[in-house]
């Protein structure tokens, strides 16, 4: 079994500034991906970034980026120079490899930009 | 390119009722599956198809009917309705065959309430 566990429900951060979500998770599997979703108000659930697990560099999309500590199965990410469109649930997720097998999503965390 | 389509977008049904909330997918994905999402909990896998003619259980399954007789359609089923399931529903695929990134894409979510 596998779980993933976001543990603050909510974030606020002002415009402009960087902000931190945190993930950790379990699994006993080696191969697998790391996720992390948006959902705007709009409900439309959207990759932010993904990490391969075996993979030591961490992943960069534009402002986003993420934290990936395997042994310590930590997972989190970074918005820098957050936008009020940054406003949304943000969901952390993992898959084992293998097109068959199931993502598991934390509870997510609600994130406030304040202008 | 479609990618997943869902119907209804809304729902309103009395408890007992029956009905279908339909999925299509356009990519020639694989694999299927059905989540509902309720506040603090997250995305819960109801079921999950990992091609046509076969079916599996999630998280929580109980009150729902799944098939999956083509690899584009995999309705969900609600056999007689309860508050309980009064949530969104989104339905997700991934991986074309031999293909494996580990995203999961989703249609735009079904809003379901039980009277």
């Amino acid at each position: 079994a596998q779980t993933v566990t976001q543990s603050q429900p909510e974030m606020s951060v002002q415009e402009a500034e960087t902000v931190t979500l945190s993930c950790t998770y379990d699994t006993s599997e080696n191969n697998y991906y790391l996720f992390w979703y948006k959902q705007p108000p709009s409900r439309q659930m959207i990759l932010v970034i993904r990490q391969e697990a075996y993979k030591q560099q961490n992943a960069t999309e534009n402002r986003f980026s993420v934290n990936f500590q395997k042994a310590a199965k930590s997972f989190s990410l970074k918005i820098s120079d957050s936008q009020l469109g940054d406003t949304a649930m943000y969901f952390c997720a993992l898959k084992p490899h293998g097109a068959n097998s199931k993502l598991t999503f934390g509870k997510g965390i609600t994130l406030s930009v304040r202008p | 390119n479609a990618g997943v389509t869902q119907t209804p977008k809304f729902q309103v049904l009395k408890t007992g009722q029956s009905m279908t909330l339909q999925c299509a997918q356009d990519m020639n994905h694989e694999y299927m599956s059905w989540y509902r999402q309720d506040p603090g909990m997250g995305l819960r896998l109801i079921h999950y198809s990992v091609g046509a003619g076969i079916t599996d259980q999630g998280e929580v399954p109980n009150g729902y009917n799944v098939s999956r007789s083509t690899t584009e359609d995999f309705p969900l089923r609600l056999l007689s309705a309860a508050p309980s399931q009064t949530s969104v529903y989104f339905c997700a695929s991934s991986s074309p065959p031999g293909f494996d990134t580990g995203e999961l894409f989703f249609g735009e979510g079904s809003r379901l309430t039980v009277l």
